[in-house]
């Protein structure tokens, strides 16, 4: 079935280093690929997503890029700062008729002054 | 603002009883989401309705069912809670404009524990 696999689990990084993380799924039919933060106790929020048919996008402090033919995508945050300890989820879908979101499990980023 | 709300935010229950997870929002959204979430395992789609008249099983239904009574409210139900239902379930909307897949608004989040 359809799967998204997210790595690594957890990152611990200094304040002003930067973070990446990937992920990696299986369809070949997705084209729509969100990354969603969810703080301690809140709730999962849209931070940045992307459409296959570009393959890289920049807000700010955060980045994300998309290679289709290898199957993977990957979130960048620069310069990063205490508020950025979140979870952080990254999810993939087709677009059209019963589209839906196949999440990763997770990543922890723990920044630390 | 319009939002995503969940009824209630924490339940405490027992093994065997009959529970239900409420879900209303104020966006005007036509397609609302269950989740659950657990640690290590990310979200993962229970049920999912793109209209009042459409309701579809994700890929962990089995032990759950899904009411949807009004564009606005979508219920999550479990018949016979049993302890690995111990989880942090969530809501989400979003609806079909611009004809292209759109962001998902998830609601709180009810924490439920099965006893």
């Amino acid at each position: 079935g359809e799967n998204v696999e997210q790595h690594p689990s957890t990152l611990s990084v200094q304040e002003g280093d930067s973070a990446v993380i990937k992920c990696t799924y299986s369809d070949s039919a997705s084209n729509y690929f969100p990354w969603y933060k969810q703080e301690l106790g809140k709730r999962p929020q849209l931070i940045i997503d992307i459409r296959s048919n570009v393959g890289e996008k920049k807000d700010q402090r955060i980045a994300v890029t998309l290679n289709k033919t290898a199957k993977h995508f990957s979130l960048h945050i620069t310069e990063t700062q205490p508020e950025d300890s979140a979870v952080y989820f990254c999810a993939a879908s087709r677009s059209g008729g019963y589209n839906k979101l196949i999440f990763g499990a997770g990543t922890r980023l723990a920044v630390h002054p | 603002d319009a939002d995503v709300t969940q009824t209630p935010r924490n339940r405490i229950t027992k093994t065997g009883k009959r529970i239900m997870l409420e879900c209303s929002q104020t966006k005007g959204h036509d397609r609302m989401y269950w989740y659950r979430q657990d640690p290590g395992l990310g979200l993962r789609l229970i049920y999912y309705s793109f209209d009042v008249k459409d309701i579809n099983k994700g890929e962990i239904s089995d032990g759950y069912s899904v009411s949807r009574q009004a564009q606005a409210k979508f219920s999550l139900s479990l018949e016979s809670a049993i302890p690995n239902q111990t989880a942090l379930y969530f809501c989400a909307t979003s609806d079909t404009s611009g004809g292209f897949y759109n962001e998902q608004f998830f609601g709180p989040g009810t924490r439920l524990t099965v006893l």
